[in-house]
C-alpha cells in the first residue's frame, strides 16, 4: 500500500541535542512538507520541498533544517537552536506543488525535549 | 494569502447532518478550498476540496458561495467516529513561486458528535 511514513511515533531527547525525524513516502510525490502542531493550535509550516535537491523555508524555519536528496525522503532535523522543540511534527506530500489533488499526511512524531 | 475563520467548536447529534461553516473572505481566484479533519494525535485526513462549484464525495459535501467568500462542509449523517477537529484550508493552486501548493491551517472547528 502506498503511503507516507513517519518514524518514530514518540521521541525523547535531552535539551541541547540535535534530533532527526524521518519522513518517507512511496507515492511518487514531488512535493513534501513539514508542519509543527502545538496543543490546541493549527499546523504551522516549517519547511517544504517542491522537487529533489530543493527546499524553501516556511513560516517557522528557525532552529530547523531539512534535506531532500531523494524523492522519497524528507528528513527534518530539530537543532539545539530551536528554543521550544517539544511539539507534534507532521510530514505531508502531494503529487506536485500546484496539483489539485489532496495532500497526504503521515501519522506524526511527538517530540519531547527534557 | 487567504486565511480562514471557523467557529472553535460545534456539536451534533448522531445521525443528523453536521454543517461546518468557514469564512475565507480574502480568497483569491487561484486558491482552492480544502477540508481536512484530525482525530486526536493522528495526521490530518483529507475530506474534500473545491474551487467554485459544489462538490460531493462519499464522505461529505462542500458548498461554496457564489462569491467564494465562504463555504460549508456538510456531513450528511454524522456518526460518533466523525468527532474530530475540522480544518478549512486554502491552497494555492497555480504558479505563485515559493507559495505554490502551501496549505494554510487555522485552529479548526472541534466537532463533537453525541449519541
Amino acid at each position: 500500500d502506498g503511503g507516507i511514513t513517519q518514524s518514530p511515533k514518540y521521541l525523547f531527547r535531552k535539551e541541547g541535542q540535535n534530533v532527526t525525524l524521518s519522513c518517507e513516502q512511496n507515492l511518487n510525490h514531488d512535493a513534501m512538507y513539514w508542519y509543527r502542531q502545538d496543543p490546541g493550535q493549527g499546523l504551522r509550516l516549517i519547511y517544504y520541498s517542491q522537487i529533489v535537491n530543493d527546499f524553501q523555508k516556511g513560516d517557522i524555519a528557525e532552529g530547523y533544517s531539512v534535506s531532500r536528496e531523494k524523492k522519497e525522503s524528507f528528513p527534518l532535523t530539530v537543532t539545539s537552536a530551536q528554543k521550544n522543540p517539544t511539539a507534534f511534527y507532521l510530514c505531508a506530500s502531494s503529487k506536485a506543488p500546484g496539483d489539485r489533488t489532496e495532500a497526504f499526511f503521515g501519522q506524526g512524531t511527538r517530540l519531547t525535549v527534557v | 494569502d487567504a486565511k480562514t475563520t471557523q467557529p472553535p467548536s460545534m456539536d451534533c447529534a448522531e445521525g443528523r447532518a453536521a454543517n461546518l461553516p468557514c469564512n475565507h473572505s480574502t480568497i483569491s481566484g487561484n486558491e482552492y478550498v480544502y477540508w481536512y479533519r484530525q482525530i486526536h494525535s493522528q495526521g490530518p485526513q483529507y475530506i474534500i476540496h473545491g474551487l467554485k462549484n459544489n462538490e460531493t464525495n462519499e464522505m461529505a459535501s462542500l458548498i461554496i458561495t457564489e462569491d467564494r467568500k465562504s463555504s460549508t462542509l456538510i456531513l450528511p449523517h454524522a456518526t460518533l467516529r466523525d468527532t474530530a477537529v475540522y480544518y478549512c484550508i486554502v491552497r494555492v493552486g497555480s504558479d505563485r513561486g515559493s507559495t505554490l501548493g502551501r496549505l494554510y491551517f487555522g485552529r479548526g472547528t472541534q466537532l463533537t458528535v453525541w449519541p
